[in-house]
């Protein structure tokens, strides 16, 4: 069966700190993998990654994938409140043309001022 | 600025009831998903539809059934709510070979079966 695992399940940190939030896969028909930040509402898009070892950035973000080890990481660093939401991470079943996506449980940050 | 819309923010509804969750997407999207979110299990997916009257099963499927018949709107269908049906859903959009950018979410709509 396929699954996506995300560690740790919740983090609390300080603002400025350096988070890592991880994201490990078996996936039988790997297409792309994605992260997504939630706040209060819908989820908005923030990475999608389908090559081994090129890091995305995006700002204080960025995000790695490692196609032979199956996992992925984002990095925020120098974290503010503003950074505080849900973490989701998910793969995408290449089985067919409609994208479907597979989920982990998400990671629930909390930055401290 | 492309848009997945949900009826509602919040619904109440007693067990028993048949309850209507509505999406509508803007952007000519072929494919649409009805996912739920509970804490600990992440997002898992109920239904999806590639076309405008196909559907597929998801992972979750039992007590819902959707339906589309246009292709802008997919609505999800709880034909009799049970308690353990209160979640959050979320509704998604995406085209096909649609590389970068993934879905497009909706806002969700918070469900309570009392």
């Amino acid at each position: 069966e396929d699954k996506v695992v995300q560690s740790p399940l919740s983090l609390v940190v300080h603002e400025g700190d350096t988070v890592t939030l991880n994201c490990s896969y078996e996936v039988t028909n790997f297409r792309s993998l994605l992260w997504y930040k939630q706040e209060k509402k819908a989820p908005t898009f923030l990475f999608m990654l389908t090559s081994s070892g090129i890091e995305k950035k995006s700002g204080r973000l960025s995000s790695i994938l490692d196609k032979k080890e199956l996992f992925s990481i984002l990095n925020i660093t120098a974290t503010q409140t503003g950074d505080s939401a849900i973490y989701l991470c998910a793969v995408e079943d290449g089985s067919s043309n409609t994208g479907k996506l597979i989920f982990g449980q998400g990671t629930t940050l909390q930055v401290k001022p | 600025d492309v848009k997945v819309t949900q009826s509602s923010r919040y619904l109440v509804k007693r067990t028993g009831e048949k309850v209507f969750l509505e999406c509508v997407q803007d952007m000519d999207h072929e494919n649409m998903f009805w996912y739920r979110q509970d804490p600990g299990l992440g997002l898992r997916l109920i239904y999806f539809s590639y076309d405008v009257k196909m559907k597929e099963k998801g992972d979750i499927p039992e007590g819902y059934s959707v339906s589309r018949e246009k292709k802008e709107r997919f609505s999800l269908i709880l034909e009799s709510a049970s308690t353990n049906q209160t979640s959050m859903y979320l509704c998604a959009s995406s085209a096909p070979r649609d590389y970068n950018y993934g879905y497009t979410f909706g806002s969700g709509t918070r469900l309570t079966v009392v």
